[in-house]
Order: C-alpha cells, then structure tokens, then sequence
C-alpha cells in the first residue's frame, strides 16, 4: 500500500521567512496530493492540493510542487506569519473518492 | 459549502460504556464517509471506510466488533466504541468529499475519554 514520508517534524523560523515541508510517496498510482493545517483541538483544514497531472499551484503565499518522476511534493509558505504556526500534513491519494494516507506531520513555529 | 459536522466534540464516559460518534454531511451527499482516530502528536490513521447502505470496510488491525460504523443515509455515518477503554481515549476524525471525488473534507473530531 501507499506510504508517505514527510520531512521535517519540526520547523521554526522567523516571522517573514519562508517554509519549505517535502513529503514522499511510494505509489506510482497516487495522483492527488493535498495538504491540511491543523490547529490544537480541530480537524485539518485543506489549504491547497495538487493532482499529477500538474507541476506547481500556487495560492497567494502558498505553493505546492509535485515531482512525479521522483515520486515527491513540497508545500512552501512565503512571508511567514505567526498565525501559520501549527501542524501541517501531507497525504496522498491513489484513485479519486479513496482514503488519504497522511505523512506523520510537520509543527511548524513561527516566531515574531 | 461542503462543511462536514461531528458530534459530539467532546465525551468523557467510564470505561466499559459504549459510545456513539455522528459524522454530517451538512450541505452535501456522501455516499463515502472516512473515519480516522488521531493520538497525541501523531498523525491521522484510517480506521475504516463507511459506505451508505452496505457494510463498513475496515483497516487490517481494527477491530469491526469494537468500532461498529453505520452509514444508513447519505448524510450520517454513525462511529459507535463498544465496551471503551481507556486505550480507546483518542481523537476520532470523519471526513467525506462531494459525490466521492476528492478534496476530502474533515470535521472538527471527536474527543474521547475513557476513565
């Protein structure tokens, strides 16, 4: 089955820089990719995703990019703000209406 | 649109209770609901699939007789913890996407202990 790792666990900077988050999957199947911000207490809240068919999305100062051939995507969050810090996931997906396997998770921190 | 309501958000019962977990679709039909259980600083691990009208499929490792789902419309998926634990104390997550075609959409979870 799919598999998907997410580096780093943890990520600090400081308020105005950039974060980068890289996730892997294993299977070749998987063609959707989201990302989900979680705060403490709630549910994840998809903040922008990407199907294989597509490089790179972009959302004001989010972005996803997806390497198909090497089987990994990235989120990058520019201007950080203290309001992004929280627990960012990544997952995949291998066929549409299927479960999502999450990577274990990224606290991001941003300090002021 | 396509807001996805738990209830309830929060339970606390005495261990050998059972307790039930509802999953909405509020402006949405679902005819696939997703339930999730989320430790403490982990990430989020499928516990089942909960189809309308036919039997749940559940994850290698759970246990179908203890987590007990019900999908009778396609609206409402219902998680049931029969005989909890306090190994069952967990967040439990559903998310369901509009006509099975992703993105999926999350509720805010389920927060359950067992004492």
């Amino acid at each position: 089955g799919e598999n998907v790792e997410q580096h780093p666990s943890t990520l600090s900077v400081q308020e105005g820089d950039s974060a980068v988050i890289k996730c892997t999957y294993s299977d070749s199947a998987s063609n959707y990719f989201p990302w989900y911000k979680q705060e403490l207490g709630k549910g994840p809240q998809l903040i922008i995703d990407i199907r294989s068919n597509v490089g790179e999305k972009k959302d004001q100062r989010i972005a996803v990019t997806l390497n198909k051939t090497a089987k990994h995507f990235s989120l990058h969050i520019t201007e950080t703000q203290p309001e992004d810090s929280a627990v960012y996931f990544c997952a995949a997906s291998s066929q549409a209406g299927t479960a999502l396997i999450f990577g274990k998770g990224t606290t991001l921190s941003v300090s002021s | 649109g396509a807001v996805v309501s738990q209830h309830p958000s929060w339970v606390i019962c005495k261990s050998g209770t059972s307790v039930k977990i509802e999953c909405r679709s509020l402006d949405f039909q679902a005819t696939t609901m997703f339930w999730y259980r989320q430790f403490p600083k982990q990430s989020l691990m499928l516990m089942a699939t909960s189809n309308e009208g036919s039997k749940a499929t559940y994850e290698q490792g759970v246990e179908k007789d203890k987590f007990l789902i019900n999908h009778a419309s396609l609206t409402l998926s219902t998680l049931t913890v029969t005989s909890a634990h306090p190994e069952d104390s967990s967040f439990y997550i559903c998310s369901a996407s509009v006509q099975g075609v992703q993105p999926q959409h999350f509720g805010d979870g389920t927060r359950l202990s067992i004492l």
